[in-house]
């Protein structure tokens, strides 16, 4: 995609203090949106998903919300932690055999 | 819960050399399989996806090439490895709207 070559954007919270990143993404007949954390040196880790029937869902201290309106993603972490650093990608998938499309990614860095 | 597996975890390659990753699944059928590249500091680049044995759709005209021998093994190659072939590569797989699920990946250094 367009966004692979670009440097990452960054997000600096206060540990304990809540996180919110955001996503924007492209298709308004996407119909599946997936969270992914991704540690230095390790694949995507799956977070939370939604399906395009629903707004909101809540996971163990993370929430993802869904705008359809203004094609909007933001997973939220609540009280966020040292161990919360991580670049952070959002997903949309189509239709089940279309590949998932990639945001750009975001690296969020949480100060002790 | 699937689990994919990479080999090698870390490869250092002469430019020039012939290159062979590996990625297999477990813990599904009929998966769709997915290769990425990210280099370091980036976001993910599809190289190719594969829906079922024998079938690889590419997604980057390049020097490398994807095959699926058996329903989850994906494997990907290249005959001469250039410099900007150098990355973090990605084995992925899911069904179709069921989550996508990465495996370990394997850093690839081409000098």
């Amino acid at each position: 995609g367009e966004s692979v070559g670009l440097h990452l954007p960054t997000l600096s919270v206060q540990e304990g203090d809540n996180s919110i990143i955001n996503c924007a993404y492209s298709n308004s007949a996407s119909d599946y949106f997936i969270w992914y954390k991704q540690e230095s040196g390790k694949g995507p880790q799956f977070i939370i998903d939604i399906r395009s029937n629903m707004d909101k869902r809540q996971g163990q201290r993370v929430t993802v919300l869904l705008n359809k309106t203004v094609k909007h993603l933001s997973l939220q972490i609540a009280a966020t932690q040292p161990g919360d650093s991580a670049v952070y990608f959002c997903a949309e998938n189509l239709s089940g055999n279309t590949p998932l499309v990639f945001g750009k990614g975001t690296r969020l860095s949480v100060i002790a | 819960s699937q689990t994919i597996h990479q080999w090698p975890a870390t490869l250092v390659q002469p430019v020039g050399s012939p290159l062979s990753l590996e990625c297999t699944v477990e813990g599904t059928s009929n998966p769709n399989l997915y290769w990425y590249r990210q280099a370091a500091g980036r976001g993910l680049q599809l190289l190719f996806y594969s829906v079922g044995i024998g079938q690889i759709s590419s997604e980057v005209p390049q020097n490398l090439s994807a095959s699926r021998p058996q329903d989850r093994q994906f494997i990907l190659s290249s005959k001469k490895l250039l410099l900007s072939d150098s990355g973090f590569y990605l084995c992925a797989c899911n069904r179709g709207l069921d989550t996508q699920y990465f495996g370990p990946g394997t850093r690839l250094t081409v000098l």
